[in-house]
């Protein structure tokens, strides 16, 4: 199984700002995830990070908005840009395991003012 | 369109008793199943999983049964423990590499002493 530990927590951030969240993992993995999961709603895929290529990103999400570093095997940001109250929900990055499951991070709970 | 339904958000059982929890489905492109679990502050943990070939799997206290023809899953957790009580995820998955898994909204399970 993989470690997975995600910087900041928490954060409560002004509309308008960015916040970049961390992600750090204790193995070498080639795709990581980040998720977001609005209050009440299920995790919703935002993108795949793979290392030493662009992200792809779901429906409904762009790189301007979401923009997404993976500069090595075990690290990403993701930046959540000009932020407005309906960005407020928790954001998690995820690894593959050795089947179909996947290791989480703890999560990112944001809120927007 | 949400692919993957839990149409209970919460449950509240008593502890012994049997938790069930439900989960159903609209793509029969899916072929593996997965239950994860969610503690407050925490990332969603891997619980059991099943395969589309299989109607049922069995782990000690859990077991998930697919009923494929009415598009279907079960968690089931006897005896049920106050340390069960988190949030229960139903995930669906079209093949390996977590940006083809959808999840559930998640239900909410109370297990009372």
């Amino acid at each position: 199984s993989a470690v997975i530990s995600q910087k900041p927590s928490r954060d409560i951030c002004q509309r308008g700002t960015s916040l970049t969240i961390q992600c750090q993992v204790d193995s070498q993995v080639t795709m990581m995830f980040w998720y977001r999961q609005q209050p009440g709603q299920s995790l919703t895929l935002i993108a795949t990070a793979n290392q030493g290529s662009e992200a792809t990103y779901e429906s409904g999400f762009v790189i301007d908005k979401f923009p997404i570093s993976r500069p090595n095997l075990t690290f990403s940001t993701l930046t959540v840009s000009n932020l407005s109250p309906e960005d407020s929900s928790i954001y998690l990055c995820s690894v593959d395991g050795q089947s179909y499951e996947q290791y989480f991070g703890p999560g990112t709970r944001l809120t927007v003012t | 369109d949400q692919q993957v339904k839990q149409n209970s958000p919460s449950l509240s059982v008593q502890e012994g008793r049997i938790s069930i929890l439900n989960c159903d489905y609209t793509n029969s492109m899916f072929d593996y199943f997965l239950w994860y679990k969610k503690y407050p502050a925490e990332g969603p943990t891997f619980l059991i999983s099943i395969s589309s070939i299989k109607d049922k799997n069995e782990d000690g206290r859990f077991t998930v049964f697919l009923n494929k023809s009415a598009k279907h899953l079960s968690l089931h957790i006897v005896p049920s423990q106050p340390g069960d009580s988190a949030v229960y995820f139903c995930a669906a998955s079209a093949g390996t590499g977590g940006f083809k898994t959808i999840f559930g909204a998640g239900t909410r399970l109370f297990v009372k002493a």
